[in-house]
C-alpha cells in the first residue's frame, strides 16, 4: 500500500477540468515538494510537474499543480481524449532516509 | 540530449541475482549534479523506487530492498547498474532507470519475470 494516498481514478469529458489528489504526511509532502508525473498505456512515466506547481518545457499550461500543508493537487483543464492515462505523485519521506515516495496513482478517463 | 536504456535478462530464476545495466547517451554520467536510480512497476500496480547512486559512487537503497541489492556505476562506459539478490516472484516488474533530482529522463522500461 502507496504510503502518497490518490484516487484510484477520476473521469470527466472532453473539455472539462479535473482535480487528482495527493494526501501524503508532515515528513513527506509537508516537508517537501512534490512532482506529478503521466504514464500513458505501455510507456515510461512523463513528469508533468515538479516543485510543486512548475511545469517542464513543452507540458501545456493545461497541466498545474499546487501544494498545501500535506496535500498537493494535479489539475487537468481542457480535458482531451490523449489525457487517458495514470497519473502519480512523487516526494520524498524524511523519515525514511530519503526514501522516494510515490502515490498508487490515478487512472484518468475521458469519457 | 541524453537518453537511458536499461538491458539484462527478461527472466530470472527464483533465488539467482537480477542484473540490470543502464547505459546514458548523449551526455556524460559525470556531468552535472545528478543522482542515477532505478524505479519498479510491477504489472498493474505503482512506481517504487528502488534506490539511486551519485557519480561519486554513494548510494541510498530503499529499506525494503537493501538487505539485496546493490547499485554501482562505472563512469567509463557511462553506465549504473543494479543487482538485487535472492529474488522472488514479487520482483516481477517493469524496472526503469532514471536521474534525480526531478526524474526528467526516464529509460524505456525493461521487463523482468522471476519465475522457474
Amino acid at each position: 500500500q502507496s504510503v502518497l494516498t490518490q484516487p484510484p481514478s477520476v473521469s470527466a469529458a472532453p473539455g472539462q477540468k479535473v482535480t487528482i489528489s495527493c494526501s501524503g504526511s508532515s515528513s513527506d509532502i509537508g516537508t517537501n515538494s512534490v512532482s506529478w508525473y503521466q504514464q500513458l498505456p505501455g510507456t515510461a512515466p512523463k513528469r508533468l510537474i515538479y516543485e510543486n506547481n512548475k511545469r517542464p518545457s513543452g507540458i501545456p499550461d493545461r497541466f498545474s499543480g499546487s501544494k498545501s500543508g500535506t496535500s498537493a493537487t494535479l489539475d487537468i483543464t481542457g480535458l482531451q481524449t490523449g489525457d487517458e492515462a495514470d497519473y502519480y505523485c512523487g516526494t520524498w519521506d524524511n523519515s525514511l532516509s530519503a526514501v522516494v515516495l510515490f502515490g498508487g496513482g490515478t487512472k484518468l478517463t475521458v469519457l | 540530449q541524453v537518453q537511458l536504456q536499461e538491458s539484462g535478462p527478461g527472466l530470472v530464476k527464483p533465488s539467482q541475482t537480477l542484473s540490470l545495466t543502464c547505459t546514458v547517451s548523449g551526455g556524460s554520467i559525470s556531468s552535472g549534479t545528478y543522482y542515477w536510480t532505478w524505479i519498479r512497476q510491477p504489472a498493474g500496480k505503482g512506481l517504487e523506487w528502488i534506490g539511486r547512486i551519485y557519480t561519486s559512487g554513494s548510494t541510498s537503497y530503499n529499506p525494503s530492498l537493501r538487505s539485496r541489492l546493490t547499485i554501482s556505476i562505472d563512469t567509463s562506459k557511462n553506465q549504473f547498474s543494479l543487482n538485487l539478490s535472492s529474488v522472488t516472484a514479487a520482483d516481477t516488474a517493469v524496472y526503469y532507470c532514471t536521474r534525480s533530482p526531478g526524474f526528467d529522463i526516464w529509460g524505456q522500461g525493461t521487463m523482468v519475470t522471476v519465475s522457474s
